[in-house]
């Protein structure tokens, strides 16, 4: 089954305390994204991939970090996470959206974080 | 920049009325128009989608999209809404110009049908 997996689904931590969010995909999907879901705001994306070691910022990167090490995974991370990244997360993949590209992104289930 | 503006925040709606939410987009060039919903817990799903050609588009569960470029509107309709379709719909635009082509998402608007 076609699956965007996310882990873990849900996370209370403290502020600083460094966590990894990971994503996986299982249908060799070159374009991989991270979001993230705030009221009122929709989705903005925070990090992106292209590719296998081809990763660029979106729209809200400040105090994220990704890493593309496999077509598969990509990791989203917070080195010292602050309250204000207390928000439900939302990672994606597709076939592309480059010039031509028009798939429809799959998302995972959510990962609700939420920093103390 | 691009973008893409959802006029309704909040919908209420009993069963068997009819649904129309608004999406407009800023961007001149070419574009690819979604929508996506998303049921109460769980992930984004494809609604429906519009590349090219008839800018009418029919998606799943009854719902349609016009696409009116002159407008640079894709609203989201359909005749009679269920109790089942409460959930929040987010409309996103891809914005060609060569390169790298991000997908932009509306703030969504929230659906609540009252049976």
């Amino acid at each position: 089954e076609a699956q965007v997996t996310q882990n873990p689904r849900y996370l209370i931590t403290v502020t600083g305390k460094k966590l990894t969010v990971t994503c996986s995909q299982n249908m060799n999907h070159e374009y991989m994204s991270w979001y993230r879901q705030d009221p009122g705001l929709g989705l903005r994306q925070i990090y992106y991939s292209m590719n296998v070691e081809v990763t660029d910022k979106g729209d809200v990167p400040e105090g994220y970090k990704v890493s593309r090490k496999e077509k598969r995974n990509f990791p989203l991370i917070l080195e010292s996470p602050s309250p204000n990244q207390t928000s439900l997360y939302f990672c994606a993949s597709s076939l592309g959206l480059g010039q031509g590209g028009n798939q429809p992104q799959h998302f995972g289930d959510g990962t609700r974080l939420s920093i103390l | 920049a691009q973008s893409v503006s959802q006029h309704n925040h909040h919908v209420i709606l009993s069963e068997a009325a009819s649904l129309e939410l608004g999406c407009n987009y800023s961007y001149g060039g070419t574009v690819n128009l979604f929508w996506y919903v998303q049921y109460p817990g769980q992930h984004l799903q494809l609604l429906l989608k519009y590349f090219s050609g008839d800018p009418l588009v029919k998606g799943i569960k009854g719902f349609e999209a016009e696409f009116i470029k002159s407008k640079f509107s894709f609203n989201l309709r359909k005749p009679s809404v269920q109790w089942s379709d409460t959930a929040e719909y987010f409309c996103a635009v891809i914005g060609f110009s060569g390169g790298y082509n991000k997908l932009i998402f509306g703030a969504g608007t929230r659906l609540a049908v009252h049976p």
